[in-house]
């Protein structure tokens, strides 16, 4: 089947500028993953949706980021106000929302702040 | 604060060899254990997953598991160019699902 997709694949703003970043998880998963992932680092977790709502939201960085699942499958990352440290790969991962749930993770989507 | 550690390499072993990737996390409670391999300018491939002690073998890959020693490695048989990347250990902290990984290790196997 389909695995997770992410819109866009690449993405060129200008400091300042707000960003929305997009996951289709795979069919039928209930959780949802958002990481970040620098050069030469590993992915860093941002936030989870258990359904419609945010489980833990403890990784995002600040107020600037938002992330909303309205109807328990696709996904938005909002970014306000983008910095140049915001750039990196933005990484979704979707699983079917098990403690030991094994995470999936899409092409990601490569955010360039000007 | 909750770390996973890795030797980021490189780790350069010949084709035919083993090569053993090493990780060792700082929560005593983390429940769950994973080896994502990436490819550069890809996403993590999930390899394998290991929840109990000891070991545990698919293919050419084996997860062993030491959480007294707070330690999980990555076996790898027969190392084929094509193995070559970065292989990122994550682990699950106590509260559920939300993988912490580590830095990745970089593999580069030669023919």
């Amino acid at each position: 089947g389909a695995g997770v997709s992410q819109t866009p694949s690449n993405k060129v703003t200008e400091k300042g500028k707000y960003v929305e970043l997009r996951c289709d998880p795979i069919s039928g998963h209930t959780a949802l993953y958002w990481y970040r992932q620098s050069l030469g680092q590993g992915p860093e977790f941002l936030i989870y949706f258990q359904g419609t709502g945010a489980a833990d939201d403890s990784g995002l960085p600040n107020d600037r980021f938002f992330a909303v699942r309205p109807e328990g499958s696709v996904s938005t990352l909002k970014i306000q106000r983008t910095e140049r440290g915001d750039s990196a790969v933005y990484l979704c991962a979707s699983g079917e929302g098990l403690s030991t749930d094994t995470q999936y993770f899409g092409p990601g989507t490569r955010l360039t702040v000007l | 604060q909750k770390e996973v550690e890795q030797n980021s390499g490189p780790l350069s072993v010949p084709e035919g060899a083993i090569a053993s990737l090493n990780c060792t996390y700082s929560d005593r409670g983390s429940q769950s254990f994973f080896w994502y391999r990436q490819y550069s300018g890809k996403s993590p491939e999930l390899i394998m997953f290991i929840y109990s002690n000891g070991d545990k073998e698919d293919g050419r890959f084996t997860a062993q598991l030491n959480k007294a020693s707070q330690y999980v490695s990555l076996l790898i048989r027969d190392s084929q160019p094509s193995d070559s990347a970065t292989y990122l250990c994550a682990v699950t902290g106590q509260a559920g699902t939300a993988l912490i990984f580590g830095k990745g290790t970089t593999l580069s196997v030669s023919s």
